[in-house]
């Protein structure tokens, strides 16, 4: 049973528009959420993340909100930029794992920018 | 060169083949992983090392056989696959105490 879910597989945004994708998760034992862009041919880049104590990290035009009573999260994008178009994965960390740990992530949801 | 890096790049073998995949880290990682990526699913985890010793079998067919040398290097040793095993193959690492692993490009395996 999938314990990240992103429920949107494709997202497109005007350049300079704001975009949000978002991530529903199960397991309340999670307590560390990172965000992913993928480009074709290419793995996965680390873009941000939060831990379960907060409910907001910022990182220039990134940020990622962690609503934990609705084990919801989502990632701000604005202003948006064509070079954003990318597979964006949401990924979450059990408490208790320290070295070495898995990884729980969400199918991606694709996002296109337009100019 | 820098970050993960994975070898090859593209693989298509035979069911009766045997062919194995290799990761190298230059990022002083500690722990090391092989994820599964197939198509409309999201990445599975299939191994972790850490600290050479493997840590996380995740009921992975022994068609698959992972080994760690050292710290830096991974391998995935691959024998009588079949084709719904074709799939993109991601090593990658990270450092205790600190949660962002790290990805190589990949290996995309199409098994006939």
């Amino acid at each position: 049973d999938q314990q990240v879910k992103q429920n949107s597989p494709s997202l497109s945004v005007q350049e300079g528009r704001i975009s949000i994708l978002n991530c529903d998760y199960t397991n309340s034992m999670f307590d560390y959420f990172l965000w992913y862009k993928k480009y074709p041919a290419e793995g996965p880049t680390f873009l941000i993340s939060i831990s379960s104590i907060k409910d907001k990290n910022e990182d220039g035009r990134f940020t990622v909100f962690l609503n934990k009573s609705a084990k919801h999260l989502s990632l701000h994008i604005v202003p948006s930029q064509p070079g954003d178009s990318a597979v964006y994965f949401c990924a979450a960390k059990e408490r208790g794992s320290n070295s070495g740990y898995a990884l729980n992530f969400g199918k991606g949801t694709s996002l296109l920018v337009t100019p | 060169e820098t970050g993960v890096t994975q070898t090859p790049r593209h693989l298509v073998m035979g069911m009766t083949n045997k062919k194995s995949l290799k990761c190298e880290q230059h990022l002083g990682h500690n722990a090391m992983y092989w994820y599964k990526q197939s198509a409309k699913k999201p990445l599975e985890l299939m191994f972790v090392y850490n600290f050479k010793e493997q840590t996380e079998n995740n009921s992975v067919p022994s068609r698959f056989s992972p080994e760690c040398p050292n710290s830096s290097h991974l391998f995935l040793h691959l024998h009588t696959l079949q084709p719904e095993d074709s799939a993109l193959y991601l090593c990658a690492s990270s450092q205790p105490a600190y949660h962002e692993q790290f990805f190589g490009p990949g290996t995309r395996l199409t098994v006939l």
